[in-house]
């Protein structure tokens, strides 16, 4: 298997703009994350998937940003409008199962508004 | 917070020393695990350690738990330039989802220990 696989690796947008990051787990893992990534602040887990279903969503920082899972094979993760406070770099996750399981991290896309 | 805090923050060493990275964490955990990122990569997974066990080791790798002081170790023997990284602790934890009744289980992460190996 490829792992994880993150699009774009880097993003570069102004301020107001729409960004849209995209995500393609190991095929025939339950879970899905997201996380932040910043030097301030750390790993941060934003929301998490089971089965295509959000289970968590509480560290989505607010309403600018949104997160979809289609299918099995697809997520993306959505800011609206986009602002500096934003820029960061953006992990996509996945895991066989939940519980006592490793997380399997992609590439990652770094994010960048200006 | 459930979060574990690594120590020391930045460690720099020969090639060839040992290096040892602690864990402090604050509530009780089901396992812990270490992680290991290279600059500009993602994470990637070491070991993971369970509640119930002191110590595991894995190559070069060695792993301990002490869930009486909350801490764990991670020691890497005969270190080498590849060895350079952040490296992360994780514990676990179920926490409720505000107005659902269901619990959220999730790994947080650690700031991490930023290891230099010279050569």
């Amino acid at each position: 298997d490829a792992g994880v696989i993150q699009s774009p690796r880097h993003e570069v947008t102004e301020m107001g703009q729409e960004v849209t990051l995209r995500c393609k787990p190991i095929s025939g893992h339950d879970y899905l994350f997201w996380y932040r990534q910043t030097m301030m602040r750390g790993l941060e887990l934003l929301i998490y998937f089971n089965n295509n279903v959000p289970i968590d969503d509480s560290g989505m920082p607010e309403d600018r940003f949104s997160a979809k899972m289609p299918n099995a094979s697809f997520s993306t993760l959505k800011i609206q409008p986009s602002e500096p406070r934003d820029s960061a770099v953006y992990f996509c996750a996945s895991s066989l199962r939940q519980k006592d399981y490793e997380q399997y991290f992609g590439p990652g896309t770094r994010l960048t508004v200006t | 917070s459930q979060q574990g805090e690594e120590d020391p923050q930045a460690l720099s060493i020969q090639e060839g020393e040992n290096a040892t990275m602690n864990c402090s964490y604050k509530t009780s955990i089901n396992n812990l695990q270490w992680y290991r990122q290279n600059s500009g990569r993602g994470l990637v997974h070491l070991i993971l350690i369970r509640s119930n066990e002191r110590e595991k080791h894995s190559g070069r790798l060695r792993v301990t738990l002490d869930t009486s002081k909350k801490s764990s170790s991670l020691l890497i023997t005969a270190s080498r330039a590849a060895d350079t990284a952040s490296y992360f602790c994780a514990t676990d934890a179920t926490v409720p989802i505000e107005d659902s009744g269901a619990g959220s289980y999730q790994l947080t992460f650690g700031k991490g220990t930023k290891l230099s190996v010279i050569p």
